[in-house]
Protein backbone atom coordinates (compact mmCIF):
# COMPACT_ATOMS: atom_id res chain seq x y z
CA UNK A 1 0.00 0.00 0.00
CA UNK A 2 1.27 3.36 -0.67
CA UNK A 3 2.04 5.35 2.62
CA UNK A 4 2.26 8.85 2.71
CA UNK A 5 2.93 10.97 5.82
CA UNK A 6 2.96 14.40 6.98
CA UNK A 7 4.94 15.60 10.06
CA UNK A 8 2.01 17.23 11.97
CA UNK A 9 -1.91 16.73 12.41
CA UNK A 10 -2.34 19.71 14.32
CA UNK A 11 -0.28 22.87 14.22
CA UNK A 12 -0.76 26.19 15.93
CA UNK A 13 1.19 29.31 14.93
CA UNK A 14 1.77 33.06 15.39
CA UNK A 15 1.19 35.41 12.35
CA UNK A 16 4.49 36.21 10.84
CA UNK A 17 6.31 32.82 11.82
CA UNK A 18 8.12 30.59 9.43
CA UNK A 19 6.37 27.39 8.87
CA UNK A 20 7.80 23.90 7.79
CA UNK A 21 5.21 21.21 6.31
CA UNK A 22 6.64 17.97 5.67
CA UNK A 23 6.01 14.98 3.54
CA UNK A 24 6.75 11.64 3.03
CA UNK A 25 6.09 9.08 0.58
CA UNK A 26 7.58 5.49 0.63
CA UNK A 27 6.48 4.16 -3.27
CA UNK A 28 9.02 5.78 -5.04
CA UNK A 29 6.78 8.54 -6.72
CA UNK A 30 7.67 10.61 -9.10
CA UNK A 31 5.58 13.10 -8.60
CA UNK A 32 4.21 15.20 -5.46
CA UNK A 33 1.64 17.77 -4.85
CA UNK A 34 0.63 20.28 -1.99
CA UNK A 35 -3.05 21.04 -2.07
CA UNK A 36 -5.26 23.45 0.73
CA UNK A 37 -8.45 22.94 1.47
CA UNK A 38 -11.02 25.11 2.58
CA UNK A 39 -14.64 24.83 3.42
CA UNK A 40 -16.74 25.03 0.10
CA UNK A 41 -13.57 25.73 -2.20
CA UNK A 42 -12.96 21.86 -2.58
CA UNK A 43 -8.84 21.48 -2.79
CA UNK A 44 -6.84 23.60 -4.76
CA UNK A 45 -3.44 23.11 -5.91
CA UNK A 46 -0.52 25.46 -4.30
CA UNK A 47 2.89 23.43 -5.85
CA UNK A 48 3.66 20.50 -7.28
CA UNK A 49 6.88 18.52 -8.01
CA UNK A 50 7.60 16.07 -11.12
CA UNK A 51 11.06 15.45 -10.05
CA UNK A 52 13.70 16.43 -7.32
CA UNK A 53 14.94 19.56 -7.08
CA UNK A 54 12.12 20.32 -9.50
CA UNK A 55 9.05 22.35 -8.35
CA UNK A 56 6.38 24.01 -10.36
CA UNK A 57 3.44 26.33 -8.98
CA UNK A 58 0.07 25.38 -8.83
CA UNK A 59 -2.86 27.53 -8.48
CA UNK A 60 -2.57 29.46 -5.39
CA UNK A 61 1.22 29.84 -5.26
CA UNK A 62 1.56 33.37 -3.39
CA UNK A 63 2.95 33.24 0.12
CA UNK A 64 4.10 29.77 -0.03
CA UNK A 65 7.07 28.10 -1.55
CA UNK A 66 8.86 24.44 -1.50
CA UNK A 67 11.66 22.37 -1.83
CA UNK A 68 12.23 18.93 -2.70
CA UNK A 69 15.73 17.88 -2.19
CA UNK A 70 15.36 14.14 -1.80
CA UNK A 71 12.48 12.03 -4.59
CA UNK A 72 10.53 10.97 -0.83
CA UNK A 73 10.22 14.55 0.70
CA UNK A 74 8.21 17.36 -0.45
CA UNK A 75 8.34 20.27 1.97
CA UNK A 76 6.04 23.09 2.15
CA UNK A 77 7.61 25.95 2.99
CA UNK A 78 5.15 29.77 4.52
CA UNK A 79 7.66 32.35 4.55
CA UNK A 80 5.68 34.61 7.26
CA UNK A 81 2.63 32.78 8.31
CA UNK A 82 -0.55 35.04 8.03
CA UNK A 83 -3.72 34.14 9.48
CA UNK A 84 -5.57 33.74 5.92
CA UNK A 85 -3.46 30.36 5.71
CA UNK A 86 -5.43 29.07 8.32
CA UNK A 87 -6.44 25.62 6.41
CA UNK A 88 -5.86 22.26 6.13
CA UNK A 89 -3.03 20.94 4.29
CA UNK A 90 -3.23 17.88 2.35
CA UNK A 91 0.28 16.37 0.63
CA UNK A 92 -0.34 13.78 -2.29
CA UNK A 93 1.65 11.64 -4.39
CA UNK A 94 1.61 9.58 -8.14
CA UNK A 95 3.59 7.40 -9.46
CA UNK A 96 3.01 8.92 -13.15
CA UNK A 97 2.88 5.56 -15.09
CA UNK A 98 0.30 4.01 -16.77
CA UNK A 99 -3.30 4.28 -16.94
CA UNK A 100 -3.75 5.24 -13.35
CA UNK A 101 -0.65 6.83 -12.92
CA UNK A 102 -2.27 9.89 -12.13
CA UNK A 103 -4.09 8.45 -9.48
CA UNK A 104 -3.08 10.46 -6.31
CA UNK A 105 -2.84 9.01 -3.08
CA UNK A 106 -2.75 11.29 -0.03
CA UNK A 107 -1.39 11.96 3.48
CA UNK A 108 -3.49 12.29 6.53
CA UNK A 109 -3.37 16.35 6.17
CA UNK A 110 -2.26 18.75 8.29
CA UNK A 111 -4.27 21.66 10.08
CA UNK A 112 -3.14 24.76 10.87
CA UNK A 113 -4.16 27.47 12.81
CA UNK A 114 -2.39 30.45 12.07
CA UNK A 115 -3.18 33.30 15.26
CA UNK B 1 -10.91 26.24 -18.20
CA UNK B 2 -11.40 22.52 -16.77
CA UNK B 3 -14.29 22.58 -14.29
CA UNK B 4 -15.75 20.32 -11.53
CA UNK B 5 -19.11 20.95 -10.59
CA UNK B 6 -20.93 18.98 -7.50
CA UNK B 7 -24.29 20.80 -6.67
CA UNK B 8 -25.31 18.99 -3.88
CA UNK B 9 -23.62 20.54 -0.93
CA UNK B 10 -25.28 17.43 1.68
CA UNK B 11 -26.84 14.42 1.25
CA UNK B 12 -28.45 12.23 3.26
CA UNK B 13 -29.73 8.56 2.85
CA UNK B 14 -30.88 5.61 5.02
CA UNK B 15 -28.54 2.37 5.96
CA UNK B 16 -28.70 -0.10 3.03
CA UNK B 17 -29.87 1.88 0.31
CA UNK B 18 -28.39 3.04 -2.55
CA UNK B 19 -27.34 6.58 -3.03
CA UNK B 20 -26.27 8.69 -5.94
CA UNK B 21 -23.71 11.07 -5.73
CA UNK B 22 -23.60 14.28 -9.00
CA UNK B 23 -20.96 15.35 -10.64
CA UNK B 24 -20.39 17.40 -14.05
CA UNK B 25 -17.61 18.22 -15.69
CA UNK B 26 -16.60 20.61 -18.39
CA UNK B 27 -13.35 20.16 -20.72
CA UNK B 28 -12.29 20.23 -24.62
CA UNK B 29 -9.83 17.24 -24.37
CA UNK B 30 -10.73 14.40 -25.98
CA UNK B 31 -8.27 12.54 -23.59
CA UNK B 32 -9.34 13.01 -19.78
CA UNK B 33 -9.90 10.55 -16.63
CA UNK B 34 -12.49 11.44 -13.68
CA UNK B 35 -11.64 10.55 -9.86
CA UNK B 36 -13.64 10.30 -6.77
CA UNK B 37 -11.93 10.39 -3.68
CA UNK B 38 -13.56 9.96 0.01
CA UNK B 39 -12.76 11.87 3.09
CA UNK B 40 -13.94 10.43 6.40
CA UNK B 41 -13.85 12.97 10.05
CA UNK B 42 -10.00 11.95 10.32
CA UNK B 43 -9.43 14.13 6.82
CA UNK B 44 -7.38 12.07 4.75
CA UNK B 45 -8.58 11.50 0.80
CA UNK B 46 -9.00 8.03 0.14
CA UNK B 47 -9.02 7.14 -3.83
CA UNK B 48 -12.50 5.24 -4.85
CA UNK B 49 -12.83 4.81 -8.16
CA UNK B 50 -11.05 5.74 -11.66
CA UNK B 51 -12.81 6.04 -15.35
CA UNK B 52 -11.05 6.99 -18.20
CA UNK B 53 -12.62 8.91 -21.21
CA UNK B 54 -11.99 6.16 -23.47
CA UNK B 55 -13.45 3.58 -21.17
CA UNK B 56 -16.46 2.35 -22.72
CA UNK B 57 -17.53 0.19 -19.61
CA UNK B 58 -18.23 1.91 -16.21
CA UNK B 59 -15.82 1.73 -13.24
CA UNK B 60 -16.35 -0.38 -10.39
CA UNK B 61 -14.95 -0.74 -7.43
CA UNK B 62 -17.06 -3.23 -5.14
CA UNK B 63 -20.32 -1.12 -3.65
CA UNK B 64 -18.81 1.91 -5.87
CA UNK B 65 -19.85 2.31 -9.50
CA UNK B 66 -19.33 5.49 -11.12
CA UNK B 67 -22.41 5.85 -13.70
CA UNK B 68 -20.35 7.81 -16.81
CA UNK B 69 -22.13 9.66 -19.24
CA UNK B 70 -20.35 11.30 -21.61
CA UNK B 71 -22.25 13.00 -23.78
CA UNK B 72 -23.74 14.91 -21.01
CA UNK B 73 -20.13 15.37 -19.18
CA UNK B 74 -21.39 13.66 -15.86
CA UNK B 75 -19.46 11.23 -13.28
CA UNK B 76 -21.99 10.32 -10.89
CA UNK B 77 -21.09 7.84 -7.95
CA UNK B 78 -23.32 5.22 -7.01
CA UNK B 79 -22.45 3.41 -3.55
CA UNK B 80 -24.65 0.10 -3.39
CA UNK B 81 -26.07 -0.48 0.02
CA UNK B 82 -24.74 2.12 2.31
CA UNK B 83 -23.41 1.65 5.41
CA UNK B 84 -22.69 3.61 8.35
CA UNK B 85 -18.86 3.71 7.74
CA UNK B 86 -19.94 6.09 4.17
CA UNK B 87 -20.33 8.59 6.33
CA UNK B 88 -17.75 11.27 5.05
CA UNK B 89 -17.09 13.83 2.44
CA UNK B 90 -17.20 12.89 -1.62
CA UNK B 91 -15.07 14.89 -3.79
CA UNK B 92 -14.83 14.15 -7.67
CA UNK B 93 -11.95 15.62 -9.59
CA UNK B 94 -11.03 15.70 -13.25
CA UNK B 95 -7.44 15.18 -14.56
CA UNK B 96 -6.04 18.13 -16.58
CA UNK B 97 -2.96 18.57 -18.91
CA UNK B 98 -0.50 21.62 -18.72
CA UNK B 99 2.05 22.21 -20.40
CA UNK B 100 5.03 20.36 -20.72
CA UNK B 101 3.06 16.90 -20.45
CA UNK B 102 2.49 17.29 -16.86
CA UNK B 103 -1.11 16.79 -15.04
CA UNK B 104 -2.56 18.12 -12.28
CA UNK B 105 -6.41 17.03 -10.85
CA UNK B 106 -9.10 19.42 -10.26
CA UNK B 107 -11.87 19.08 -7.87
CA UNK B 108 -15.42 19.88 -7.12
CA UNK B 109 -16.35 21.96 -3.93
CA UNK B 110 -17.40 18.47 -2.41
CA UNK B 111 -20.58 16.38 -1.08
CA UNK B 112 -21.21 15.61 2.42
CA UNK B 113 -23.03 12.21 2.57
CA UNK B 114 -24.90 11.17 5.69
CA UNK B 115 -25.96 7.54 6.43
CA UNK B 116 -28.63 7.23 9.09
CA UNK B 117 -29.43 4.04 10.67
Amino acid sequence: DVKVTQSSRYLVKRTGEKVFLECVQDMDHENMFWYRQDPGLGLRLIYFSYDVKMKEKGDIPEGYSVSREKKERFSLILESASTNQTSMYLCASSSGQGALGETQYFGPGTRLLVL
Amino acid sequence: AQKITQTQPGMFVQEKEAVTLDCTYDTSDQSYGLFWYKQPSSGEMIFLIYQGSYDEQNATEGRYSLNFQKARKSANLVISASQLGDSAMYFCAMREYLLGGYNKLIFGAGTRLAVHP
